[in-house]
């Protein structure tokens, strides 16, 4: 099945920067790539997604690149927020059905 | 909104117990899944149904059930509770088969 790793697993920036978390992924079928931001003790949220045939997405000041060939795919923030503050999901879907695989999640923390 | 809405929100049982999780998805959409979420980790999947249903089962033993009623709710059943079953569980729902997924609040279950 597929395998999904996430680093780093925690991160710290200052207020401004930008921040960056990787994700890998082993199998060549997953095609659908999502992003979720967790609060504590709140649902996992939708922040943004990209499909396996195109390499960037931007929404404001969260984009998304993906690397078919090597497998990976990565979260870029900038200008970060004390409100960014979260931990952070990747995911990686088949087209086969909505079998999500995740990582292990990036605890961001955005220092004031 | 009118998101994915879960019942109960906390739930404490005892080894050996069963205990039945309830989902309702957004209205309009056919597919819901079940994910287990273990503290510090991302989230699992359990099951998918689509259309009541299943579609795709992940690597839980038999001890954990689901069903989809023609109204697309769905409930997740856990017979013979275990410690290592102390975990957040998610529900999401979608529009179809293979889309972005909207998650629940869950329900966090303890198992003593």
């Amino acid at each position: 099945g597929e395998n999904v790793e996430q680093h780093p697993s925690t991160l710290s920036v200052q207020e401004g920067d930008s921040a960056v978390i990787k994700c890998t992924y082993s199998d060549s079928a997953s095609n659908y790539f999502p992003w979720y931001k967790q609060e504590l003790g709140k649902r996992p949220q939708l922040i943004i997604d990209i499909r396996s045939n195109v390499g960037e997405k931007k929404d404001q000041r969260i984009a998304v690149t993906l690397n078919k060939t090597a497998k990976h795919f990565s979260l870029h923030i900038t200008e970060t927020q004390p409100e960014d503050s979260a931990v952070y999901f990747c995911a990686a879907s088949p087209n086969t059905g909505n079998q999500f695989y995740f990582g292990t999640g990036t605890s961001l923390t955005v220092i004031p | 909104d009118a998101g994915v809405t879960q019942s109960p929100t906390h739930l404490i049982k005892t080894r050996g117990q069963h205990v039945t999780l309830r989902c309702s998805p957004i209205s309009g959409h056919k597919s819901v899944s079940w994910y287990q979420q273990v503290l510090g980790q991302g989230p699992q999947f359990i099951f998918q149904y689509y259309e009541k249903e299943e579609r795709g089962r992940g690597n839980f033993p038999d001890r954990f059930s689901a069903r989809q009623f023609p109204n697309y709710s769905s409930e997740l059943n856990v017979n013979a509770l275990l410690l290592g079953d102390s975990a957040l569980y998610l529900c999401a729902s979608s529009l179809g088969q293979v889309e972005k997924l909207f998650f629940g609040s869950g329900t966090q279950l303890s198992v003593l």
